[in-house]
């Protein structure tokens, strides 16, 4: 049993590069979002699904979009990167609202 | 979404019982609190989730008064390996705004 599966690991991007992260679940879970972690700070929401089909903005969400491409995956992506968005980012899934979050291992992104 | 306080930073010893305490003042009636613990490069994990009065599991034990203003979590005899950053977490309380917030954490350091 996977979990959360994160790809790639590491990612170094030029300044306006874009890409685009991969995320999975494989717990058939409703809820999927991304969170990125800057150093010495807790994680901020980007983007959450709630459901399969539906996306909504979280605290950050500019300069990313988002897909949720069927119950198991949501993608991030950057159209064209910049140095502010090196960070951690972490994806995480839930049965539901009221449930814990299963995080992924996470993405660490720089942008030079 | 209820905001959170937490102390930044904790140090204890090895074999104590350690407890860290969570303001959420303007919790909302449904929301439910959520510990989560966070080890350096390493996605957060799902301790305990409560909603009133008292929650254990094996791991930990969280304490909510009536007030539902506060909680508590408690961990039991610590270790070295619980050296982590803990989150506390208000929401989950039903409609579109299910998103998690997550704070600065504490940083628990546990020493020999």
């Amino acid at each position: 049993n996977a979990g959360v599966t994160q790809t790639p690991k590491f990612q170094v991007l030029k300044t306006g590069q874009s890409m685009t992260l991969q995320c999975a679940q494989d717990m058939n879970h409703n809820s999927m979002y991304w969170y990125r972690q800057d150093p010495g700070m807790g994680l901020r929401l980007i983007y959450y699904s709630a459901s399969e089909g539906t996306t909504d903005k979280g605290e950050v969400p500019n300069g990313y979009n988002v897909s949720r491409l069927n119950k198991r995956e949501f993608s991030l992506r950057l159209e064209s990167a910049a140095p502010s968005q090196t960070s951690v980012y972490f994806c995480a899934s839930s049965v539901g609202q009221n449930y814990g979050y299963t995080f992924g291992s996470g993405t660490r992104l720089t942008v030079v | 979404l209820a905001k959170t306080t937490q102390p930044i930073s904790m140090d204890s010893y090895e074999g104590q019982e350690v407890n860290i305490t969570c303001s959420h003042n303007n919790i909302a009636t449904n929301d439910y609190i959520t510990w989560y613990q966070q080890f350096p490069s390493q996605g957060p994990r799902f301790i305990i989730q409560g909603y009133k009065t008292k929650v254990t599991n094996e791991v930990a034990s969280l304490f909510i008064p009536a007030d539902r203003k506060s909680s508590t979590l408690s961990l039991p005899r610590v270790s070295l390996s619980d050296t982590a950053v803990y989150y506390c977490l208000v929401g989950g309380g039903g409609g579109a705004t299910n998103k998690l917030i997550f704070g600065t954490g504490t940083l628990l350091a546990v020493q020999p």
